[in-house]
């Protein structure tokens, strides 16, 4: 599976669209992105995934670049319960296989 | 339950005991998985269910570590002689092998080894 590349962490302001930003140059064609998050001491909780076209869903959209390389999660209109860390991964969709998570990006939002 | 159970949700052992955590996926999931998170890093691949058998056991780091899903349905993950370096958040994931075999995890069990 591709490996993903994200920024450590973030701030966003309270009520304002949370950009997150997912590099995944070596993604392959049959490969999904996926976005998890995980909330202190929870477990990750998924959020959406796509393969090529942008998507939506009542959590967040996931708009990926025409070349695949790059996706970015945006959440509408944060709030204090979406202080989380942003896990991106990508893999084939069909194998079955574990999630690769890395270190993903801390979003902290800000009141 | 409608989620992924865990239990139990703290375990305190000391160095050299034995331990049992046990998963209770989403009713209907034919696949399951387990993961390790250490402080400050993501979840790690430990194991991989498919039904009753282990479709994938590359992520376990030695042979202290060893997991069971006799029915197809609970697994139990067993830690033999436990280290401290085994201290860790264990997570496991259940997932209906079909709709983009999204996971679904539980809430973990931490394990500290004194």
């Amino acid at each position: 599976d591709a490996k993903t590349t994200q920024p450590p962490s973030m701030d966003c302001a309270e009520g304002r669209a949370a950009n997150l930003p997912c590099n995944h140059s070596t993604i392959s064609g049959n490969e999904y992105v996926y976005w998890y998050r995980q909330i202190h001491s929870q477990g990750p909780q998924y959020i959406i995934h796509g393969l090529k076209n942008n998507e939506t869903n009542e959590m967040a959209s996931l708009i990926i670049t025409e070349d695949r390389k790059s996706s970015t999660l945006i959440l509408p209109h944060a709030t204090l319960r979406d202080t989380a860390v942003y896990y991106c991964i990508v893999r084939v969709t069909n194998t079955g296989n574990q999630f690769y998570f890395g270190t993903g990006t801390s979003l902290t939002v800000i009141p | 339950g409608a989620g992924v159970s865990q239990t139990p949700s703290n375990k305190v052992t000391e160095k050299g005991k034995y331990v049992e955590l046990r998963c209770d996926p989403i009713s209907g999931h034919t696949a399951l998985y387990w993961y390790r998170q250490s402080l400050g890093q993501g979840p790690e691949f430990l194991i991989y269910f498919q039904g009753t058998g282990a479709a994938d056991d590359s992520g376990l780091p030695n042979d202290r570590f060893f997991a069971v899903r006799p029915e197809g349905s609970v697994s139990t993950l067993k830690i033999q002689r436990t280290e401290r370096g085994d201290s860790a958040v264990y997570l496991c994931a259940s997932s209906p092998g079909t709709s983009g075999n999204i996971q679904y995890f539980g809430a973990g069990t931490r394990l500290s080894v004194l």
